[in-house]
């Protein structure tokens, strides 16, 4: 069956330090891949897509791997601020390509420490 | 306006009622999606609607479940005699992949409890 996994336990890291997530799937070939960041109470906020030709995207403090042999994209946020702290989803493009549907995984909750 | 609006932004009925949620996207976004969210949980896909193809509804659980987009615009999800398994945030997005790639944009979604 088609699954999505992401930490499932809480990460708390110490403000400067780089935070890591993980992205794992099966039984998917998405075209694209992308991270959302959603705060208790509101909707989520896009944050990075990734093609399946793409090894790597930056944008300023956030890096996203993508790689399709492993099934597994990595979400990294450099220099952590305590303002990071949220949750973190990921999500797949589930038609291959034809349509803009979107699953997602379950999320990430983040924890920044001052 | 400048983002995804849903009404009401809670709702609490009682259970066999029925309920109408709304969602007005970003003018000129051709996609629109609902979603699910219960707690401490991830975003559970509903139904996807694009331009003037028929809409995608493999996400709906139960027939109780519909959605119509109305003028290529406003969509309104309606939940037929609730039940307390309803009870989630329901969560409205759209995107428009000409305009702005495939990134979806949600709204505030609406708190849904069944009692």
């Amino acid at each position: 069956s088609q699954k999505i996994e992401q930490n499932s336990e809480a990460l708390n890291i110490q403000e400067g330090k780089t935070a890591t997530l993980t992205c794992n799937y099966t039984n998917y070939s998405p075209a694209y891949l992308q991270w959302y960041r959603q705060d208790p109470g509101r909707g989520p906020v896009f944050l990075l897509l990734i093609r399946e030709n793409e090894k790597e995207k930056r944008k300023e403090r956030l890096k996203v791997t993508f790689d399709t042999t492993l099934k597994q994209s990595l979400f990294h946020i450099t220099a952590s601020q305590p303002a990071d702290s949220a949750t973190y989803l990921c999500a797949l493009e589930s038609g291959g390509g034809a349509t803009n549907k979107l699953i997602f995984g379950t999320g990430t909750l983040l924890a920044v420490q001052p | 306006g400048a983002g995804v609006s849903q009404s009401p932004s809670n709702k609490v009925t009682e259970k066999g009622k029925d309920v109408e949620l709304r969602c007005d996207p970003i003018s000129g976004h051709t996609a629109l999606y609902w979603y699910r969210q219960s707690l401490g949980q991830g975003l559970e896909f509903l139904i996807y609607f694009q331009g003037n193809s028929a809409p995608d509804k493999s996400g709906l659980p139960s027939d109780r479940f519909s959605a119509e987009r109305t003028g290529g615009s406003v969509s309104t999800l309606t939940i037929q005699r609730t039940q307390q398994e309803d009870s989630a945030v329901y969560l409205c997005a759209s995107s428009s992949y000409r305009l702005a790639g495939p990134e979806q944009y949600f709204g505030p979604g609406t708190r849904l409890t069944v009692t």
